[in-house]
């Protein structure tokens, strides 16, 4: 069972501000970092997967890096909206099976 | 809408009882997965299914089983139910080669 934290629990921000949450995650037997987005009453929706040393996405406002060695993820949030509040949830993908591990998450909240 | 159908929305039942969730994959996708989210828990992995076989297990009871039939839907069968299986159970699929989960939007399974 992976040791999957995510922090900070929970962020409220303003409007226009930038923000960044992280995920860590064993290094050993690492395969893929997946990132998604549930806003409440939704489904989760998936963001980003990221899967080499070093890989860096981006969607929009919202990108992410990823180091394998040092086991960690960050999510930037650039000049966030309240349409950005939402959960976001990290899940690592070990190498052994298919399955994902998710965090707890970071729950988002972006006021006027 | 990410095009995986679960029914029903919403369950009601009582302890003891025995419920069976549905899911319909995205069109073409041959993998399924469930998880299942109790309150101050993260999404847990439940087990995975790709093209009618057994892929991956996760936190599985024993009292839970799942499969997935010929036109790749599947059912996740919960039995001699326990108020602490009160969860939302959320079903995804994934086309062959994807590292992309797709979720549908969740069964809410209330035990009396």
């Amino acid at each position: 069972i992976l040791n999957v934290e995510q922090s900070p629990q929970s962020l409220h921000v303003q409007e226009g501000d930038s923000t960044n949450f992280t995920c860590s995650f064993p290094s050993s037997n690492f395969y893929a970092l997946h990132w998604y987005r549930w806003e409440t009453a939704k489904s989760p929706e998936a963001l980003f997967v990221m899967t080499l040393n070093g890989d860096e996405k981006k969607k929009g406002r919202i990108s992410a890096t990823l180091n394998t060695k040092e086991g960690y993820s960050y999510l930037y949030i650039k000049g966030s909206q309240p349409e950005d509040s939402a959960t976001y949830l990290c899940a690592p993908e070990d190498g052994t099976a298919s399955k994902l591990t998710f965090g707890t998450g970071t729950r988002l909240q972006v006021t006027l | 809408d990410s095009g995986v159908t679960q029914t029903p929305k919403h369950l009601i039942t009582a302890t003891g009882q025995r419920v069976t969730l549905r899911c319909s994959p995205r069109s073409g996708d041959l993998s399924v997965y469930w998880y299942q989210q109790s309150l101050d828990q993260g999404l847990q992995f439940l087990i995975q299914y790709y093209n009618g076989e057994e892929r991956a297990k996760g936190n599985i009871l024993e009292r839970f089983s799942a499969q997935q039939f010929p036109d790749l839907h599947s059912e996740l069968n919960l039995s001699s139910l326990e108020l602490g299986d009160s969860a939302l159970y959320f079903c995804a699929s994934s086309a062959h080669g994807s590292y992309i989960q797709y979720f549908g939007a969740g069964t809410r399974l209330s035990v009396l």
